[in-house]
C-alpha cells in the first residue's frame, strides 16, 4: 500500500538558517507533490505545487525538489523566521487523488 | 474572496449519538472534500464531490458515515452512531474543477470529541 514518510521527529533551528523538511514515499508513483502549511486549530494552507516533469520550483523563500528515482521530495525555507514555525504536509498525488503524510512540525527559534 | 466555512467549530457528544457537520466552499468551486484528521496525522480523504456526484467515497465508513451535497454547493457529513475513534478534526475543502494538481482550499474544520 502506499506510503508517505516526513521527518519522523519535530525540527527546530535557529532564525535565519535554512530549515529542510523531508517527504519520502513508497509504492506510489505520484504525477505531483504538493506542500502544505498547517497551523494549531486551522486547516491546511496550500504553498507549492511540483509536477513529475521538475526538478524544483521556488517560491520567495520556499523551494521544492521532486526526485521522482529516489521517491522523494525535499522543502526548503531559507532565512527562516519564528513566523515560519508551524507543521508542513507533502501531498503526493495522481490524477484526482491526493494524499497527505503526517506532517513535520517545524519551530524556529529567536 | 470568502474562504471555505465550516460550523460548527466544536462539538463534544457521547458515544452512540448522532453528529453533523456543516460546509459552504468557496463560491464557483465545483469538486468538495471532507477529510478526517486525527491528532498527530495528516488529512485522510473521507468524501469527494464534484458538483453533487461522488467522485471517491472508498474511505467512508459507510455503515455510519454519510454526506450530501445539496445542489452542487453546500454540502453536509453526518456520523450515526458516533464512536470513541471517531474524535477527530473533520475538514472540508474545495477546489475549482477536481483536475489533478489543483490546489485545495481548506476550512478551518469541525473538531469533534466522542465521550
Amino acid at each position: 500500500s502506499q506510503k508517505i514518510e516526513q521527518n519522523s521527529e519535530a525540527l527546530n533551528i535557529q532564525e535565519g538558517k535554512t530549515a529542510t523538511l523531508t517527504c519520502n514515499y513508497t509504492n506510489y508513483s505520484p504525477a505531483y507533490l504538493q506542500w502544505y502549511r498547517q497551523d494549531p486549530g486551522r486547516g491546511p494552507v496550500f504553498l507549492l505545487l511540483i509536477r513529475e516533469n521538475e526538478k524544483e520550483k521556488r517560491k520567495e523563500r520556499l523551494k521544492v525538489t521532486f526526485d521522482t528515482t529516489l521517491k522523494q521530495s525535499l522543502f526548503h525555507i531559507t532565512a527562516s523566521q519564528p513566523a515560519d514555525s508551524a507543521t508542513y504536509l507533502c501531498a503526493p498525488g495522481s490524477a484526482r487523488q491526493l494524499t497527505f503524510g503526517s506532517g513535520t512540525q517545524l519551530t524556529v527559534l529567536p | 474572496e470568502a474562504g471555505v466555512a465550516q460550523s460548527p467549530r466544536y462539538k463534544i457528544i457521547e458515544k452512540r449519538q448522532s453528529v453533523a457537520f456543516w460546509c459552504n466552499p468557496i463560491s464557483g468551486h465545483a469538486t468538495l472534500y471532507w477529510y478526517q484528521q486525527i491528532l498527530g496525522q495528516g488529512p485522510k480523504l473521507l468524501i469527494q464531490f464534484q458538483n453533487n456526484g461522488v467522485v471517491d467515497d472508498s474511505q467512508l465508513p459507510k455503515d455510519r458515515f454519510s454526506a450530501e451535497r445539496l445542489k452542487g454547493v453546500d454540502s453536509t457529513l453526518k456520523i450515526q452512531p458516533a464512536k470513541l475513534e471517531d474524535s477527530a478534526v473533520y475538514l472540508c475543502a474545495s477546489s475549482m474543477g477536481g483536475v489533478g494538481g489543483e490546489k485545495l482550499f481548506f476550512g478551518s474544520g469541525t473538531q469533534l470529541s466522542v465521550l
